[in-house]
């Protein structure tokens, strides 16, 4: 079964600096895809970052960048320059490559980030 | 920009009732799902809609719920006969395959 671990159920960051949260998965597959989510207080949950695993190049998106580490099933998300707005739960998640119409994602319990001003 | 669109945004029901919520995923999505996040918990997957049937459910969906996409753009879960336990925020989300799934907005079902 794929279960994907977010081991920091919290952390804190100060405004303007940088803070990385940790996520690890676990699967035989070797075609996925993984993401962060990012869940505000009003519990929408937006995309953040994709990262396609047959890609070795680390995806980035503006202020934020992965750390893929295929062999290490590790995956890793960078925030810079850290804003109060990026205040909410992260979820790492996880699609095996579809099967006959599925794309279930796995989630992770989530990680509270706090952003100090 | 194209969105999920959700309805009720919040549902208060007594125990054994039945609801529906309800789903109107983006207008050229093909693939369709329903996620349950019990409060401070993780998002959990209950099922997958494609080809107007089911094409995955989870251990969680089981005969007490039920999908249906009646029309062209609604796509609905009803729960047959509620339990405290279906208490959650109840996620439907939309995508092409290989691409980003999109979430709506969730409603938050509580049962009593």
């Amino acid at each position: 079964a794929q279960t994907v671990t977010q081991s920091q159920p919290e952390m804190s960051v100060q405004e303007a600096e940088t803070v990385t949260l940790s996520c690890t998965y676990d699967t035989s597959e070797s075609d996925y895809y993984l993401f962060w989510y990012k869940q505000p207080p009003s519990r929408q949950m937006i995309l953040v970052i994709r990262q396609e695993a047959y890609k070795q190049q680390n995806a980035t998106e503006n202020r934020f960048s992965v750390n893929f580490q295929k062999a290490a099933k590790s995956f890793s998300l960078k925030i810079s320059d850290s804003q109060l707005g990026d205040a909410a739960m992260y979820f790492c998640a996880f699609i095996e490559a579809p099967q006959g119409g599925s794309e279930k994602l796995v989630f992770g319990k989530g990680m509270k980030l706090t952003v100090n001003p | 920009e194209p969105e999920v669109t959700q309805t009720p945004s919040h549902q208060v029901t007594q125990m054994g009732q039945e609801v529906i919520l309800r789903c109107v995923p983006i207008s050229n999505h093909l693939y369709f799902y329903w996620y349950r996040q019990i409060l401070g918990q993780k998002v959990e997957f209950l099922v997958s809609f494609y080809n107007n049937e089911i094409s995955e459910k989870s251990e969680i969906f089981d005969d007490q719920f039920s999908v249906e996409r009646p029309d062209g753009s609604n796509f609905t879960l009803k729960i047959r006969s509620t339990k405290l336990e279906d208490s959650a925020m109840y996620f439907c989300a939309s995508n092409l395959l290989y691409n980003e799934q999109f979430f709506g907005p969730g409603t938050r079902l509580t049962v009593l």
